[in-house]
Order: C-alpha cells, then sequence, then structure tokens
C-alpha cells in the first residue's frame, strides 16, 4: 500500500516560517492536498492540488510538489496556526485515498 | 452554503452493526464524489469509502473487509455507511467529506463527525 511519511511535530515563534514536510514514492506526478485540524474540530482543507489555496485560506499557506516530497509552507506564522496538518493524495494504482500520519504544529 | 451533518454514532458491541448517515444541504450529493474517514481517539485521519459522484462504483479501504457499505439517498440527499462484524478498532469518530467528479479531486468538506465507540 501506499504511504505518505510526515514527521510527527514542527515547533516554530511567532512570525517565523513553518515547513511541513510529506514523502512519499513519485509524488510528484500526484495532486497532493493539505488539511488543518484545530483540537476538536473537523479538518479543513487548505491547499489543494500542490499548491492551490481555497477561498477563505490566508496567502500565508502555500504548497509545493516535486519529486519524492510535497511541503506546506505557513509564512508569518501565527498562535491561530496551531493544529495538527494532514497531506493526502489518491493513489490510482489501488484507487484508495490516502493521508500522511499527520504534524503536530506548535507555535512557541 | 455547504453543509454536511453525520448523525448515528453510539456505543455497540464487538460483532455489533451501526449505520452512519451523513445529511447534506448546499449541494446535490448525486453528483458529487463522497467520502467516509474516520480518525480514532488520539490518531490520525484514515480514509474508510468512497462512492464516485456518478454512483458507478465504491472503493474501500482494506481493513473494511467487506464488512462496510457505502451508499447514498438521493431523494434524501444523505450518505450512508453500513457497518457490520464491528471491531474494537473501529472506535473513532466517523467524518463524511465531499469530493468532486475527479478521485484526485479533494475533500473540500467535512461534517463535525459522529463517534462510535466499540465495546462491550
Amino acid at each position: 500500500s501506499y504511504v505518505l511519511t510526515q514527521p510527527p511535530s514542527v515547533s516554530v515563534a511567532p512570525g517565523q516560517t513553518a515547513r511541513i514536510t510529506c514523502g512519499g514514492n513519485n509524488m510528484g506526478g500526484k495532486s497532493v492536498h493539505w488539511y488543518q485540524q484545530k483540537a476538536g474540530q473537523a479538518p479543513v482543507l487548505v491547499v489543494y492540488d500542490d499548491d492551490d489555496r481555497p477561498s477563505g485560506i490566508p496567502e500565508r499557506f502555500s504548497g509545493f510538489n516535486s519529486g519524492n516530497s510535497a511541503t506546506l509552507t505557513i509564512s508569518r506564522v501565527e498562535a491561530g496556526d496551531e493544529a495538527d496538518y494532514y497531506c493526502q493524495l489518491w493513489h490510482s494504482h489501488s484507487d484508495h485515498w490516502v493521508f500522511g500520519g499527520g504534524t503536530r504544529l506548535t507555535v512557541l | 452554503q455547504v453543509q454536511l451533518v453525520e448523525s448515528g454514532g453510539r456505543v455497540v458491541q464487538p460483532g455489533g452493526s451501526l449505520r452512519l448517515s451523513c445529511a447534506a444541504s448546499g449541494f446535490d450529493v448525486s453528483t458529487y464524489g463522497m467520502h467516509w474517514v474516520r480518525q480514532a481517539p488520539g490518531k490520525g485521519l484514515e480514509w474508510v469509502a468512497n462512492i464516485r459522484y456518478d454512483g458507478s462504483n465504491e472503493y474501500y479501504a482494506d481493513f473494511v473487509e467487506g464488512r462496510f457499505t457505502i451508499s447514498r439517498d438521493n431523494f434524501k440527499n444523505t450518505l450512508h455507511l453500513q457497518m457490520n462484524s464491528l471491531r474494537s478498532d473501529d472506535t473513532a469518530t466517523y467524518y463524511c467529506a465531499k469530493g468532486d467528479a475527479s478521485s484526485w479531486d479533494p475533500f473540500d468538506h467535512w461534517g463535525q463527525g459522529t463517534l462510535v465507540i466499540v465495546s462491550s
């Protein structure tokens, strides 16, 4: 089965830049999506198709996908960005939808 | 606006059955791919099942092993998940999520989830 690997945690000071990685075999050719899940809440889509943002998501959130990894970048991090972040894609060979294990972003 | 409201979660004994529902508003479930995703307590998101936008196919995670069935009621604009032979490791919050026509499309709207606890 296809696996997406994320670091369990990332910490960053307010105003700095957070980068959350997601690794997967040849994922550069697939559309990667990112979700934010705050404590006790449902997930929210923050980046789709590698680098697009849904309406209402700040420009501080951006994405990149190439080769065997994708990255979610959050610029000028705010306390309100503290959450779990998940990458996700569709694996065509198995017709399965796959989530990464999630990364907890802590704002120091 | 798009809204998804899950219901049906409760405590059920191992081996039991449960039917989850997801009432949709603001869009027509019969024309969008729909998903169930679960999250065990303190764990990450795990995709469970999908029904294609045109209803032509259903797909399931390997752990389902023929125990779950995804379906939709177009007249009531509702998505369902019938779960049989439940096990303790099925304990989780179950979310329904809206996709789109293409399999690679994101899950752009989610419900608030319904909690299923499998325990004797």
